[in-house]
């Protein structure tokens, strides 16, 4: 089945970085738009960006510019997610999310519809 | 950015009840506007997209209105189950951006 399956929880001393990785199963990787949206407790959901597995292209939440970077390996249909630079405040549950669209009312619109399990990262000192 | 905002942030109700729930945008996102569910501990799940469209699997009891800035979620005889925290999201632009979520609990 369609599955997104994420690594496990990290703990991090602030200005450390983190790497989570999203394994996808059950659905054709290489050409999807993988999304990362973070939720820092008792926090609404946050995205941070999104790749394109196809061709690699990426588009960051300009909070997160500069200290983001989302990668992909194809042959192992794994996403993954990098921050840099951690403080306290990164402290949040990590998912990935893949998008799906609907264009058949000659419109495009685009919406998140499978999700990993999530990473909790926790960055304390 | 556009800003996403909810109302009420949480409610009470009991099953059987029906239940709205109202999303705005801080400016026009035509109907570029999704609604997800949120369990404890669990990930979020799609319910509806561009503002109407159910979602496969989701029950016909929720059910999605609205365009441009105002926005509604009702769920038509609330169940056990549909006790949880409810978020919308624009998809209209970047970065993508979500309410601040409406709790509902039991009464």
């Amino acid at each position: 089945q369609v599955q997104l399956v994420q690594s496990g929880a990290e703990v991090k001393k602030p200005g450390a970085s983190v790497k989570v990785s999203c394994k996808a199963s059950g659905f054709s990787f290489s050409s999807s738009v993988m999304h990362w949206v973070r939720q820092a407790p008792g926090q609404r959901l946050e995205w941070m960006g999104w790749i394109n597995t196809g061709n690699g292209n990426t588009k960051y939440s300009q909070k997160f510019q500069g200290r983001v970077t989302i990668t992909r390996e194809a042959t192992a249909s794994t996403a993954y997610m990098e921050l840099s630079g951690l403080r306290s405040e990164d402290t949040a549950v990590y998912y990935c999310v893949r998008q799906d669209s609907d264009c058949s009312g000659g419109s495009c619109y685009y919406y998140m519809d499978v999700w990993g399990n999530g990473t909790t990262v926790t960055v304390s000192s | 950015d556009i800003q996403m905002t909810q109302s009420p942030s949480s409610l009470s109700a009991s099953v059987g009840d029906r239940v709205t729930i109202i999303c705005r945008a801080s400016q026009s996102i035509n109907s570029y506007l999704n609604w997800y569910q949120q369990k404890p501990g669990e990930a979020p799940k799609l319910l509806i997209y561009a503002a109407s469209s159910l979602q496969g699997g989701v029950p016909s009891r929720f059910s999605g209105s609205g365009s441009g800035t105002d926005f509604t979620l009702t769920i038509s005889s609330l169940q056990p189950e549909d006790f949880a925290t409810y978020y919308c999201q624009q998809s209209y632009g970047t970065p993508l951006t979500f309410g601040g979520g409406t709790k509902v609990e039991v009464k």
